[in-house]
């Protein structure tokens, strides 16, 4: 069946470092893929999202382009914030008749220090 | 975008007993769906709850143990019978887009079982 599969955590990075945390799927059809924030105390969050390949997906800094050929998508920042300390999570939907389904990868936990 | 409401927002419980997570929103979808995320674990899905028939249970997850109601268009509940410490967890109630490309969450439910 589709899967998702995270870079396991946490990762600690010091304020205004590079952030990637790596994503890659696996799925039968042609899947939309998501990126989810969970802030400290709070509800899931959509961050960015992309529904076909090559499309890049992009907020508050963050980016991801959907890679058909590597079967990835990727989460990246340029200039990491104390703020962005969450837990990020890689998500496709199959784009079945169960298209709002989500299949969530591990979650990744990032801490940003000051 | 959707709003969704859950209640209540946390419980605790004792073993044994029941609770009913209630989940509101704030326009008519055909399908929402419901989610357990165990402590420290990634989001899984239950079931997705069909408005005039009955849920459809992922593997894993049985009607006798998450007994779900979709008496209209904008609510739906989820029952946890029998708890044990084992299903505290937060339960999260969802929602897709028109078009199947983004899914909202509610701020979720979460559950402690003693």
């Amino acid at each position: 069946g589709d899967s998702v599969t995270q870079m396991e955590g946490p990762v600690t990075l010091s304020e205004e470092a590079f952030l990637t945390i790596n994503c890659t799927y696996t799925a039968t059809g042609y899947p939309s893929l998501f990126w989810y924030v969970q802030y400290p105390g709070e509800g899931l969050q959509l961050l960015l999202k992309a529904t076909k390949a090559d499309d890049k997906g992009s907020n508050k800094g963050f980016e991801a382009t959907y890679r058909k050929e590597t079967t990835s998508f990727h989460l990246e920042k340029g200039s990491v914030q104390v703020s962005d300390s969450a837990v990020y999570f890689c998500a496709l939907s199959d784009r079945g008749d169960s298209s709002y389904k989500l299949i969530f990868g591990s979650g990744t936990r990032l801490l940003v220090r000051p | 975008s959707a709003v969704i409401s859950q209640k209540p927002s946390r419980d605790i419980c004792q073993r044994g007993t029941s609770l009913t997570i209630q989940c509101q929103v704030d326009s008519q979808v055909t399908m929402m769906f419901w989610y357990r995320q165990q402590p420290g674990q990634s989001l899984t899905l239950i079931a997705t709850a069909n408005q005039g028939s009955e849920a459809t249970y992922e593997s894993g997850f049985v009607i006798d143990k998450f007994p779900i109601s979709r008496p209209n268009l904008t609510f739906s509940t989820l029952t946890v019978s029998n708890m044990s410490p084992e299903d505290s967890s937060i339960y999260l109630c969802s929602v897709g887009s028109p078009g199947g490309t983004e899914a909202f969450f509610g701020q979720g439910t979460r559950l402690t079982v003693v």
